[in-house]
């Protein structure tokens, strides 16, 4: 069975500098997608980066980089010169194959990233 | 464009009785999904329905739980026989087959709470 796990519950990291998010996965499927998610306060959850597991480079959008390791199974998600606006509750997610499992999400238990001024 | 919209926001309710929850997705996604976060099992998948294809609802917790999607659009998630452990915020999402990361757009939920 697919399972995400992130490690840390919650992180500090300080206004301008780079943060890391770790996330891990396990899987017996050879196609799959990697998603990291942002949850404010608010509730809403909002889509910030995608890592197919075909890709060979790693995704990036913005501040937001997706450092990709196959072999180890690892999907970490680097923000770089974080702001204020980052802190939230952030997901990694995996999507189950979309043609005959219908896509849906695994989601890890999140990170609670602070940011300080 | 307008977002997931789900409704309503809020609802607090009586163990035992029945709500319902509605999702009005993103148009033009034919795809839907309700999950379900709380605080003691994170965030897991419900149900999903595509098109007009029979749905997939191997996430259910329970025959309380049930839900539908009229024209390919509006979805309702009801609870029957509400239980405390019913309490969560349930979240609805969509999103295109045909995009290229099929990636899911969600709606800012509906927080259930049963007394």
């Amino acid at each position: 069975a697919q399972k995400i796990t992130q490690t840390q519950p919650g992180m500090f990291v300080q206004e301008k500098e780079a943060v890391t998010l770790d996330c891990t996965y396990d899987t017996s499927d050879q196609s799959y997608g990697l998603f990291w998610y942002k949850q404010p306060s608010s509730g809403e959850m909002i889509f910030l980066i995608y890592q197919g597991s075909y890709d060979e480079q790693n995704a990036t959008e913005g501040r937001y980089s997706l450092n990709f390791q196959k072999a180890r199974k690892s999907a970490n998600l680097v923000i770089s010169a974080s702001q204020l606006g980052d802190s939230a509750m952030y997901f990694c997610a995996m999507r189950e194959p979309i043609y005959n499992q219908g896509g849906k999400l695994i989601f890890g238990q999140g990170t609670e990233l602070s940011v300080k001024p | 464009g307008a977002g997931v919209s789900q409704s309503p926001s809020n609802k607090v309710t009586e163990k035992g009785k029945d709500v319902e929850l509605r999702c009005d997705p993103i148009s033009g996604h034919t795809a839907l999904y309700w999950y379900r976060q709380s605080l003691g099992q994170g965030l897991e998948f419900l149900i999903y329905f595509q098109g007009n294809s029979a749905p997939d609802k191997s996430g259910l917790p329970s025959d309380r739980f049930s839900a539908e999607r009229t024209g390919g659009s509006v979805s309702t998630l009801t609870i029957q026989r509400t239980q405390q452990e019913d309490s969560a915020v349930y979240l609805c999402a969509s999103s295109r087959r045909d995009a290229e990361y099929h990636e899911q757009y969600f709606g800012p939920g509906t927080r259930l709470t049963v007394t």
